[in-house]
């Protein structure tokens, strides 16, 4: 059983151009949640999603970003237009039933905007 | 609100010392709590949790963190550290009942064991 799988591990974006980070949750999972660490801090949460439902977006920025979770195929954080201040690590994290007490985290993708 | 602080940024220590990750939190309302270690290059790993029952929980691999309610504290401690253990060890707590998907984070504390 593979664990939760992000992709890209480094993604490199221009200011302006568009970065979607993947996320594969462990098989078996249905929920799935995004954090941010910015440099030099800790995580905070972003969204939680369910298959085709948004739970909780009360951590994502209120422009630019947004996610979503597919009944087929992996969750997806998108980021338009970005700008310097969004280069950070994203990482997902995914549990069976709601809540974070049985969550695993993925490696994260490092978003470098120059 | 929650929040989290842990008091060191960084820990240097020798192998086989004992070890003290200090780590305290604030809150309204009853928590979980969580310690989670990141190796170099890598993603986040759960190493305990505090839940319920005992305040006294233990790793697989020697660490052991007690939970202090009227100190409101979670420090992690192991009594003779490994290079291996070399890694940045995050705090973080969540709300006991409703949203408890939400972890709050401290900063991190980065153990260096050095030979």
């Amino acid at each position: 059983n593979a664990g939760v799988m992000q992709n890209p591990r480094h993604l490199v974006r221009r200011r302006g151009q568009e970065a979607r980070l993947r996320c594969s949750p462990m098989k078996g999972h249905s929920h799935v949640y995004w954090y941010r660490q910015l440099p030099e801090e800790g995580l905070k949460f972003m969204v939680y999603l369910q298959k085709e439902n948004i739970i909780d977006e009360s951590g994502m920025p209120k422009e630019r970003f947004s996610a979503e979770f597919p009944k087929e195929g992996p969750s997806i954080l998108r980021i338009q237009q970005v700008v310097r201040g969004d280069s950070a690590a994203y990482f997902c994290a995914s549990s069976p039933l709601t809540g974070l007490t049985e969550a695993f985290f993925g490696q994260g993708t490092r978003l470098t905007v120059v | 609100a929650q929040s989290v602080t842990q008091l060191d940024s960084q820990v240097p220590v020798f192998e086989e010392a004992p070890v003290e990750l200090r780590c305290n939190y604030s809150s309204s309302v009853s928590v979980y709590l969580f310690w989670y270690v990141q190796y170099p290059n890598q993603g986040l790993q759960l190493l305990l949790k505090y839940l319920s029952g005992s305040t006294l929980v233990e790793s697989i691999n020697g660490f052991e963190a007690e939970f202090n309610k009227s100190q409101t504290s979670f420090h992690l401690r192991k009594p003779s550290v490994h290079i291996s253990d070399t890694a940045e060890y995050f705090c973080a707590v969540s709300n006991s009942g409703g949203s408890n998907y939400k972890l709050t984070f401290g900063k991190g504390t980065l153990l260096t064991v050095n030979p």
